[in-house]
């Protein structure tokens, strides 16, 4: 099945400054790539999301870049704020019905003024 | 839109009784709704997909007779935690999935507690 690897763990960074967190999956058949954000004691939230057929999407300060050769994909956050501090969890799955997403370990994102 | 709800956000229960724990989607139809469990600082960790109008497939290591599954209708689904115990406490979160989406979008979550 597939297995899906994040990292950093933690990531501390200065307001103003970037943050990437890096994802790599298993199975070369996954097709479908968000990423969620999660506020202590909230739900994940979806912030951004790739479909295979697409090596790039860019949102405002959040981009998401996929390697399907290389099975990887990343999140890049630029000009981070404060409010930018939360856990982010980056997932794969094969997009099918009742296929369940498979979530990375997550990344705590610390941003400091 | 793609509002998924779930009720309660927080229950405290006695060892030995059961919990029941919804999750509507309110608009839009989910064929499939998962169910995950969220220990503190840890990732999400999928126990069950949920389809509708049939029985629920579970995860390896998670108790079809533990934790029961109904997914009733189209918006609907429900966990229901049997015979609790204190190891049972934790943030159980459910998503759902529009038809033909990939995207998955999560309820706020319910503490649960067992004493």
């Amino acid at each position: 099945g597939e297995n899906v690897e994040q990292h950093p763990s933690t990531l501390s960074v200065q307001e103003g400054d970037s943050a990437v967190i890096k994802c790599t999956y298993s199975d070369s058949a996954s097709n479908y790539f968000p990423w969620y954000k999660q506020e202590l004691g909230k739900r994940p939230q979806l912030i951004i999301d790739i479909r295979s057929n697409v090596g790039e999407k860019k949102d405002q300060r959040i981009a998401v870049t996929l390697n399907k050769t290389a099975k990887h994909f990343s999140l890049h956050i630029t000009e981070t704020q404060p409010e930018d501090s939360a856990v982010y969890f980056c997932a794969a799955s094969l997009n099918q019905a009742g296929t369940a997403l498979i979530f990375g370990k997550g990344t705590t994102l610390s941003v400091s003024s | 839109g793609a509002v998924v709800s779930q009720h309660p956000s927080r229950v405290i229960c006695k060892s030995g009784t059961s919990v029941k724990i919804e999750c509507r989607s309110l608009d839009f139809q989910a064929t499939t709704m998962f169910w995950y469990r969220q220990f503190p600082k840890q990732s999400l960790m999928l126990m069950a997909t949920s389809n509708e109008g049939s029985k629920a497939t579970y995860e390896q290591g998670v108790e079809k007779d533990k934790f029961l599954i109904n997914h009733a209708s189209l918006t609907l689904s429900t966990l229901t935690v049997t015979s609790a115990h204190p190891e049972d406490s934790s943030f159980y979160i459910c998503s759902a999935r529009d038809l033909g989406t990939p995207k998955e979008f999560f309820g706020p979550g319910t503490r649960l507690t067992v004493l």
